[in-house]
């Protein structure tokens, strides 16, 4: 399988643990995003990365939020003492021209 | 981007074709309209996007209006797998530049009945 991939697919942490995500995007795509999606909602940006560099992070991203993509290849999302608000689906999107989306990491803090 | 408007829910029955609008009135002249369908418990899926003429690919097709105000999106024989909600996104395409990032709305919700 040549597409996204996301692990874990779901998470479930008690409130206050730190929790991090990975993607690894399609080989030859500079580009990567991560999305936020709650039920109901379509997904909302979070932040991008053209290889290795963080150029934009939505105002959603707070200070508990941190993202890396250190070789340019695959990233990680790092959650820091979850709250319950956390909870969500975690989306990863990488492009050349079309963004193709993993299938998600489903947070959800107890 | 400019805001998209689209109906939240449609129901269509199986074999017939789905046709799903948007609105995009406030669409600039280099704003390309894209279409992705998110199937439950799924990530988004690209299917389809154009600028001014009519487009056709395996999936669908994107009919857009002349005015480019508005534009349908059609399924030619849905099947039960093409329930999914369905989201209509303008902007500039990826030039390999900058942050070409996806707004969504709330998207329509197609279902495909039996």
């Amino acid at each position: 399988d040549t597409g996204v991939s996301q692990d874990p697919r779901h998470k479930i942490t008690k409130r206050g643990q730190n929790v991090t995500f990975r993607c690894d995007p399609i080989s030859e795509h500079n580009r990567l995003y991560w999305y936020r999606q709650t039920l109901g909602q379509g997904p909302e940006f979070l932040t991008y990365f053209q290889n290795e560099a963080q150029l934009e992070k939505s105002r959603l991203l707070s200070d508990r939020f941190s993202a890396e993509r250190p070789k340019g290849s695959f990233s990680t999302l790092e959650i820091q003492r979850t709250e319950q608000g956390d909870s969500a689906m975690y989306l990863c999107a990488s492009s050349l021209e079309e963004a193709f989306f993993g299938q998600g990491t489903r947070l959800t803090v107890v | 981007d400019a805001k998209t408007t689209q109906p939240p829910s449609m129901d269509c029955a199986e074999g017939r074709a789905a046709n799903l609008p948007c609105n995009h009135s406030t669409i600039s002249g280099n704003e390309y309209v894209y279409w992705y369908r998110q199937i439950h418990s799924q990530g988004p899926q690209y299917i389809i996007h154009g600028l001014k003429n009519n487009e056709t690919n395996e999936m669908a097709s994107l009919i857009i209006t002349e005015d480019r105000k508005s534009s349908t999106l059609i399924l030619p024989h849905a099947t039960l797998r093409d329930t999914a909600v369905y989201y209509c996104i303008v902007r500039v395409p990826d030039s390999g530049g900058s942050n070409y990032k996806l707004t969504f709305g709330k998207g329509t919700l197609l279902t495909v009945n039996p």
